[in-house]
C-alpha cells in the first residue's frame, strides 16, 4: 500500500492565484482530513470528511474548498491565495472515527508571495 | 470548546535522561487522547492513544503516557532517551460528540550527546 499520498510536495503562487492540493489513500479509509501546520500553533483542522459525498467544516475553514467524490481522494482548493495560507498542509486519513489512527501524508509546503 | 496545551515548546535533554513532555486539555465531555510524533520533515505518526481502560498507556519506542482524569493531563514520558527519539510531539484531543481532533501546539524534543 502506498498510504497517503499527496502532491505536489512544494508549490510557490502568487496572490490571488488558485490552485487544488491533491491527496489520494489506498486504505478504504471512510474518515479523511486537511490540516494546516504553522510553527507555535500546532495543526489545525480545515476540514474533514467523514465518506464520499460527505464534508464539513474544521477550526479554520475559510479560504478553503473540499469534495469527497470517491472514498480515494480528497483534494483542498485554495479559492484565491492570500500570504497568511503560507504554510504546510498535511492530508490524513482513518478507518473510522477520530479514535482510530489517523495515517498522515508527507506535506505540501506552500508559499504564497 | 476543547483546546489543548503543551506546556513546554521545547525540550533539551541529555542522551539516556529521562524526559517527560507534558500536555494539559479543556473539555466539558469525555475524550480521547492521542500523542502523535513528527520526524523532520516528514508526516506525524501514531505514538500511543488512550480510548478508555486503564490510565497508563504504552507505545511505541518505549514511551508511554497516564491519563489523569482530574488534573485533566496526558503527559508523555520515557526513562531513557535516544538521539533518534529528537523530533517534534503533538498531543492531540477528540471528543466524543463531535469526533474531531484537537491538536496542541507542540513540543520539541533535543536529545543531545
Amino acid at each position: 500500500n502506498a498510504g497517503v499520498t499527496q502532491t505536489p510536495k512544494f508549490q510557490v503562487l502568487k496572490t490571488g492565484q488558485s490552485m487544488t492540493l491533491q491527496c489520494a489513500q489506498d486504505m478504504n479509509h471512510e474518515y479523511m482530513s486537511w490540516y494546516r501546520q504553522d510553527p507555535g500553533m500546532g495543526l489545525r483542522l480545515i476540514h474533514y470528511s467523514v465518506g464520499a459525498g460527505i464534508t464539513d467544516q474544521g477550526e479554520v475553514p475559510n479560504g478553503y474548498n473540499v469534495s469527497r467524490s470517491t472514498t480515494e481522494d480528497f483534494p483542498l482548493r485554495l479559492l484565491s491565495a492570500a500570504p497568511s495560507q503560507t504554510s504546510v498542509y498535511f492530508c490524513a486519513s482513518s478507518y473510522s472515527t477520530f479514535s482510530y489512527e489517523q495515517y498522515f501524508g508527507p506535506g505540501t509546503r506552500l508559499t504564497v508571495t | 470548546a476543547q483546546s489543548v496545551t503543551q506546556l513546554d515548546s521545547q525540550v533539551p535533554v541529555f542522551e539516556e535522561a529521562p524526559v517527560e513532555l507534558r500536555c494539559n486539555y479543556s473539555s466539558s465531555v469525555s475524550v480521547y487522547l492521542f500523542w502523535y510524533v513528527q520526524y523532520p520533515n516528514q508526516g506525524l505518526q501514531l505514538l500511543l492513544k488512550y480510548l478508555s481502560g486503564s490510565t497508563l498507556v504504552k507505545g511505541i519506542n518505549g514511551f508511554e503516557a497516564e491519563f489523569n482524569k482530574s488534573q485533566t493531563s496526558f503527559h508523555l514520558r520515557k526513562p531513557s532517551v535516544h538521539i533518534s527519539d529528537t523530533a517534534e510531539y503533538f498531543c492531540a484531543v477528540s471528543e466524543l460528540d463531535t469526533g474531531k481532533l484537537i491538536f496542541g501546539q507542540g513540543t520539541t524534543l533535543q536529545v543531545k550527546p
